[in-house]
């Protein structure tokens, strides 16, 4: 996937325990968001963000929590895992919204798999 | 409620045929679409796009039709390759809103 990357790609946690999902891009895209997807679910929008400085509530911002300082880089916080935050995550960008006139694409990377157990 | 529907879990069609991907929408306001091709352990990858303003857009051997009267769009490739076989996502967003909304996927098999 071009530009972005996303650490660590496994996980285990233990309930109650907080980690930071990383997310990485080199594009100067101003759009970035994070997504889970879930066994027999489509990918859902946790957080998003237009810009630095910028960010807002997706379809299940619940759990999580975001920041957007730089451009290059949109960490997901979770701040006290539970065994319904288990998923693939995927962090997403692009240079504008996705409904922009430009037609944008948006690039995801290659997924966060995680386990609260 | 979900706004974007993918009703066959799966499909699976000959090498050579045509693959028949399709997608429903509940939400009126939705404006551009796209379709996203995900295969198992990678993140998913841009296929094609359409605007409201279209009703068909073509990429190769990938075109996207759209009936806005029926809040219905479907992926059509010709011809089908086994490199096809891999999970395809309907996907749409509203106006300026960042918000994209995916539907729960079809998993394609193409046999040789």
């Amino acid at each position: 996937n071009a530009g972005v990357t996303q650490t660590p790609k496994f996980q285990v946690l233990k309930t109650g325990q907080s980690m930071t999902l990383q997310c990485a891009q080199d594009m100067n895209h101003e759009y970035m968001s994070w997504y889970r997807q879930d066994p027999g679910m489509g990918l859902r929008l946790i957080h998003y963000s237009v810009g630095a400085g910028i960010t807002d509530q997706g379809e299940v911002p619940n759990g999580y929590n975001v920041s957007r300082s730089t451009t290059e880089d949109f960490p997901l916080r979770l701040l006290s895992a539970a065994p319904s935050q288990t998923s693939v995550y995927f962090c997403a960008s692009s240079y504008s919204g996705p409904g922009r006139p430009s037609g944008n694409t948006i690039y995801f990377g290659e997924g966060s798999w995680l386990t609260v157990v | 409620d979900q706004q974007v529907k993918q009703n066959s879990p799966s499909l699976s069609v000959q090498e050579g045929r045509i693959s028949i991907l399709n997608c429903d929408y509940t939400n009126s306001m939705f404006d551009y679409f796209l379709w996203y091709k995900k295969y198992p352990a990678e993140g998913p990858t841009f296929l094609i796009s359409i605007s409201s303003i279209k009703d068909k857009n073509e990429d190769g051997r990938f075109t996207v039709f759209l009936n806005k009267s029926a809040k219905h769009l479907s992926l059509h490739i010709v011809p089908s390759q086994p490199g096809d076989s891999a999970v395809y996502f309907c996907a749409a967003s509203e106006g300026s809103n960042y918000k994209l909304t995916f539907g729960k996927g079809t998993l394609l098999t193409v046999n040789p």
